[in-house]
């Protein structure tokens, strides 16, 4: 059975650090991978996606992503944390087989400091 | 504007008291899912459907029911809620299942007492 891990649910960062958020997964076969982030009382919204291809992925407002496979990672880094950064991410697994499951991370909650 | 559209956003009720929720997308999206959001848990699907009458479980369905009569809209029915069904609601959409990204609904909070 597929599941995502997301290591720590809590990171800080000042203002112009590197964001660093772990994702890791457990799957048979490598799945399609994504990170969302939620603002407060919102939706999700998607930040990137791996589905096939390349395994560094880029995705919006600066933030990418690795896919690797021997590790069965899924980081998302962001090179320069900014104020507006501040929310909680999701990482995510899909099936690429038949059906429509996807399993989230429980979050992690990024904190920026000024 | 593409928009997924959740109603209501907030419903307190009672243990036993059937209810509805709502979900409606203008997208023509095939794929619509129902997820759960608890602290520390994430989001944990419910229900999905990949097309017109085509619908089928996810991780925690007890309790919950779904019907896609029409391509646009996915409701989530509580048949006789609970406390533990006390949570943070978001219905997504997606064109296909590869083409992510999922249009997050604005969510429905909803307090079963």
């Amino acid at each position: 059975a597929q599941s995502v891990t997301q290591l720590g649910s809590h990171v800080s960062v000042s203002e112009g650090a590197l964001v660093l958020l772990r994702c890791n997964y457990s799957s048979s076969v490598p799945p399609y991978l994504f990170w969302y982030v939620q603002y407060p009382n919102q939706g999700l919204q998607l930040l990137l996606k791996y589905t096939t291809g390349a395994t560094l992925v880029k995705g919006i407002n600066g933030f990418e992503a690795e896919f690797k496979k021997s590790e069965t990672s899924f980081h998302l880094t962001k090179p320069s944390a900014h104020m507006s950064d501040a929310a909680e991410y999701f990482c995510a697994v899909s099936d690429r087989g038949g059906g429509f499951k996807t399993i989230f991370g429980a979050g992690t909650r990024l904190f920026v400091k000024a | 504007e593409a928009q997924v559209t959740q109603n209501p956003r907030y419903l307190i009720t009672v243990t036993g008291k059937k209810l509805t929720v709502t979900c409606s997308q203008n997208m023509n999206h095939e794929y619509m899912s129902w997820y759960r959001q608890d602290p520390g848990l994430g989001l944990r699907q419910i229900y999905y459907s990949m097309n017109v009458e085509v619908t089928d479980k996810g991780d925690v369905p007890e309790g919950y029911k779904v019907s896609r009569k029409e391509k646009r809209n996915f409701p989530l029915i509580l048949e006789s809620p609970s406390p533990n069904q006390t949570s943070l609601y978001f219905c997504a959409s997606s064109l296909t299942r590869e083409r992510q990204p999922q249009h997050f609904g604005d969510g429905t909070r909803l307090s079963i007492l």
